[in-house]
């Protein structure tokens, strides 16, 4: 089936610096993927849609300036947090293949 | 805007018991509808989505438009069902999902 790869699964990194994520379709192309955030316990929200070839769509809220998302190939999308503070801390998901497929997400901790 | 509401944190449920989940939704056109399940330290799995009309894992949910509703049932609980469950909608803008808060599903022998 459908395999959305997320990379990586797990960092952490100092307060200032920025952090890049990557997710990829496996088997497939995507020409649209989604980011998510997760806060401990709480549910997913969606953070913005990742377009192949153009600009990302942010969702209400969501500082397009801090996550930096690209979406250069129809295979991959990154999204870059810029400038991470303590309070970026969070699990990202990515999602593709129509949006229902997930990767296994990446923990985010600043320090 | 759309809303989903998963109004229970957490069920907790004996082997073998009948388990529902329900969720309640708010959207203002034809709304797809799906239920995601996370287990311990796994990704988030679709389970199934109300146009498959599936049943998958002996789950079951059928979307009820005049309740906005898309409760999921399972007749006879086992304990590899303890996980987490998330209740989405789609609405018309490409596919994106918005959640509900989840519910701990707890499965005790």
């Amino acid at each position: 089936g459908a395999v959305v790869s997320q990379h990586p699964s797990w960092v952490i990194c100092k307060s200032g610096t920025s952090v890049k994520i990557e997710c990829r379709s496996l088997d497939f192309q995507a020409t649209t993927m989604f980011w998510y955030r997760q806060f401990p316990k709480q549910s997913l929200m969606l953070m913005a849609t990742s377009n192949e070839g153009s600009k990302a769509t942010y969702e209400q809220g969501v500082e397009k300036d801090k996550f930096l998302i690209n979406h250069a190939s129809l295979t991959l999308s990154t999204l870059t947090v810029t400038s991470a503070h303590p309070e970026d801390s969070s699990f990202y998901i990515c999602s593709a293949r129509d949006g229902y497929t997930f990767g296994s997400g990446t923990r985010l901790t600043v320090v | 805007a759309q809303r989903v509401t998963q109004p229970e944190k957490l069920l907790s449920v004996f082997k073998g018991a009948p388990v529902e989940l329900k969720c309640n939704y708010s959207y203002s056109g034809s709304p797809e509808l799906f239920w995601y399940v996370q287990y311990s330290r796994q990704r988030l799995q679709l389970l199934l989505r109300h146009i498959s009309r599936e049943s998958i894992k002996g789950f079951t949910a059928d979307l009820n438009k005049g309740e906005t509703s898309f409760h999921l049932k399972k007749p006879f609980a086992q304990e590899e069902d303890s996980a987490m469950y998330y209740c989405a909608l789609s609405g018309a803008a490409g596919n994106k999902l918005t959640f509900g808060g989840g519910t701990r599903v707890l499965v005790k022998p």
